[in-house]
Parts: structure tokens; sequence; C-alpha cells
């Protein structure tokens, strides 16, 4: 059974541009969550999808969006990008929107220079 | 409002002997909680998961966490390390109800050291 597949694993980009990271969950999974890790603010959560809705959203600026596919895939967005948006990435799915825990990808390693 | 605390950044043990990384959280509701790990330059693997079942749970690789809602703490423990534990664990809170059960917080992590 493969697990969640993120792509690319790294990127580097110019401060201004734009990226957008992919997520392929789980086979079966109906819900994605997006997390940002980085050294000063460890793990926090950036949004939640469920049957293609945004169910929720972290305290993130309005540069940084989503979507999910019909396929439960999933893509995340990040405009106008700044040195501080550098992180590691990481996307989760879970069956449902109850708690039966969450699996996580290998992330996409963002570097903003 | 929901939100962890680990207590230890840093913890490090020598290989064979018992592992101890702290955890205490704060809910408004009945919590649900996991243990994660992450291996340089991994995305997290689920060590194992309370959902309001038997207070002692019993995860992967020879690691357990006893959830104590009067200490509201929820320790994991191993009986005795391995080089290969050695690893960032988080300790992670969730809701476990009013819909808000998608969001999961996350403690700053510890970094557990195993000495040969």
């Amino acid at each position: 059974k493969a697990g969640v597949t993120q792509t690319p694993r790294y990127l580097i980009k110019t401060r201004g541009q734009q990226v957008t990271l992919s997520c392929s969950p789980i086979s079966g999974h109906r819900s994605v969550s997006w997390y940002q890790q980085t050294p000063g603010q460890g793990l926090q959560f950036l949004f939640e999808y469920f049957s293609e809705t945004q169910r929720n959203k972290g305290n993130f600026p309005g540069r940084f969006s989503g979507r999910q596919f019909s396929n439960s895939r999933s893509e995340m967005n990040v405009s106008t990008l700044e040195l501080g948006d550098s992180a590691l990435y990481l996307c989760a799915s879970s069956p449902s929107r109850l708690n039966y825990g969450y699996t996580f990808g290998s992330g996409t390693r963002l570097t903003v220079v | 409002a929901q939100s962890v605390t680990q207590l230890d950044s840093h913890v490090s043990v020598s290989e064979g002997t018992p592992v101890l990384l702290r955890c205490n959280y704060s809910s408004s509701y009945s919590p649900s909680l996991f243990w994660y790990v992450q291996h340089p330059n991994k995305g997290l693997q689920l060590l194992l998961k309370y959902t309001s079942a038997a207070t002692l749970v019993k995860g992967i690789n020879g690691f357990e966490a006893e959830f104590k809602k009067s200490e509201t703490s929820f320790h994991l423990t191993k009986p005795s390390a391995h080089m290969s534990d050695a690893a960032e664990y988080f300790c992670v809170v969730t809701l476990n109800s009013g819909g808000s059960n998608y969001k999961l917080t996350f403690g700053k992590g510890t970094l557990l050291t195993v000495n040969p």
C-alpha cells in the first residue's frame, strides 16, 4: 500500500515567486492536512481538506492557499514568497475526519533565497 | 483550546537503558493524544495513539504511553533504548468532540540521543 506522496522533495525559489506543492494521500483517505515545520515555530497547522472543501485554516496569511481534487489529491500554493516561508511542508492524510491518526508524507523542503 | 507541553527539549540515554519522554496536555474536551517520531530528513511516523479506550497504550518498536487524566499527562516510555531510537519525538493532541478533531496541535518536540 503506497504511503503519502509529496512532490517535489526539494525546491529552491526566489523571493516574490510563487510555488505549488503536491500531495497524493493514501488510497481511500479523504482527509488531507498540511503543516509547516520550521526550527523556530515547530509544526504548525496550515489547513485541512475533506471532500474537496477546506474545513479549517490555521493562522497563516492569505498568501497560503490550497485545494483538493475529486481524487483526494491536494495542492498547496504560496504566492509572493518571503524568506520566512523557507520550511519543511508536510502533508498528512486520514481515512476520515475521525481520530484514526494521520499518516504523514516525507515532506517538501522549500528554500526561499 | 488545546495545547501540549513537552517538558524536555533534549533527552540523552545510554543504549539498553529506559527512555522517558514527558508530555503534558491541556484540552477543553476529551482529547485524543498521539506520539509521532521523526528521523532526520524524514516525515513523521505514528508511534501510538490514545482515543479514550485503554489508558495504557502500546505502540510500535516497544514504545508505550499511559494516559493520566488527573495529571493531564501522556508520557512515552520504552524499557530499553536502541541506537535506532535516536530521533525527534512529538507529542500531539487533538479534540475528540465538537467537530474539531481535524487539527493536530504539536508539542515543540524532544530530541532523543542514544549513546553507545
